[in-house]
């Protein structure tokens, strides 16, 4: 059964640096074709793509983003992390971790994790 | 970055109707290896989405077979062949031919 579920703080300040993780259960980013993404969706809004790492260690991120972005792995705990730098109330969003293949299908996804970023 | 567009953004239906929603991107996700990487996602009230349709026509696991996608290149579309009560919620598409992944504005189907 594959599973996974985003952790990090709830409220951030303004300016602070955000760490997301998504721990996973049930496959392997070690696998060939396997990736792990992060989405957000700010409240009453739309889904919006943020990052992804590969099984090959492959990392991708969103144009306007990827400044302010980092994705990781660690293999041995099975988590992909995510680092967001410079937060600012608009970023408040739930938070998604998601298990892709080579291209999209994302076929399974966490429960979300809601970030409010207020002073 | 490659623009998804849906039409219509919202869409009333009435139980064991059909209904389809458009999806259109600004540049063809027909690869060269002849797959359209277009995905369909649901996402009911309170809920996280879910994967509908993968490469624009394939049924994810566990889908009912009332749903279906078809299209290629820039134009796809979603069609529920009788709409149910559980099929409430915001359908998003998807493209994922190349990075940044970007996804559509949405349609909120309701009963």
């Amino acid at each position: 059964q594959i599973t996974l579920k985003e952790s990090g703080p709830t409220l951030v300040k303004p300016t602070q640096t955000v760490t997301l993780t998504c721990t996973f259960s049930g496959f392997s980013l070690n696998s060939n074709g396997v990736s792990v993404g992060w989405i957000r969706q700010p409240p009453g809004e739309a889904l919006e793509w943020l990052a992804l790492i590969h099984w090959d260690g492959n990392r991708r991120y969103s144009t306007s983003l990827r400044n302010r972005l980092t994705i990781s792995q660690d293999t041995s705990k099975n988590q992909v992390v995510l680092t967001m730098t410079d937060m600012d109330p608009v970023d408040t969003a739930t938070y998604y971790c998601a298990r892709g293949g080579v291209r999209g299908i994302l076929g399974y996804w966490g429960q979300g994790a809601l970030v409010t970023v207020s002073s | 970055d490659i623009v998804m567009t849906q039409s219509p953004l919202s869409l009333p239906v009435t139980p064991g109707e059909p209904a389809s929603i458009s999806c259109r991107s600004s540049q063809s996700l027909l690869h060269g290896n002849r797959f359209n990487y277009l995905d369909w996602y649901l996402q009911r009230p309170g809920e996280s989405p879910q994967l509908l349709i993968f490469l624009g026509s394939n049924r994810a696991s566990g889908v009912p077979d009332r749903f279906s996608g078809s299209g290629s290149g820039t134009d796809f579309t979603l069609e529920i062949s009788r709409v149910e009560a559980e099929d409430v919620g915001v359908y998003y598409c998807m493209q994922a031919l190349q990075t940044p992944y970007t996804f559509g504005p949405g349609t909120r189907l309701e009963i």
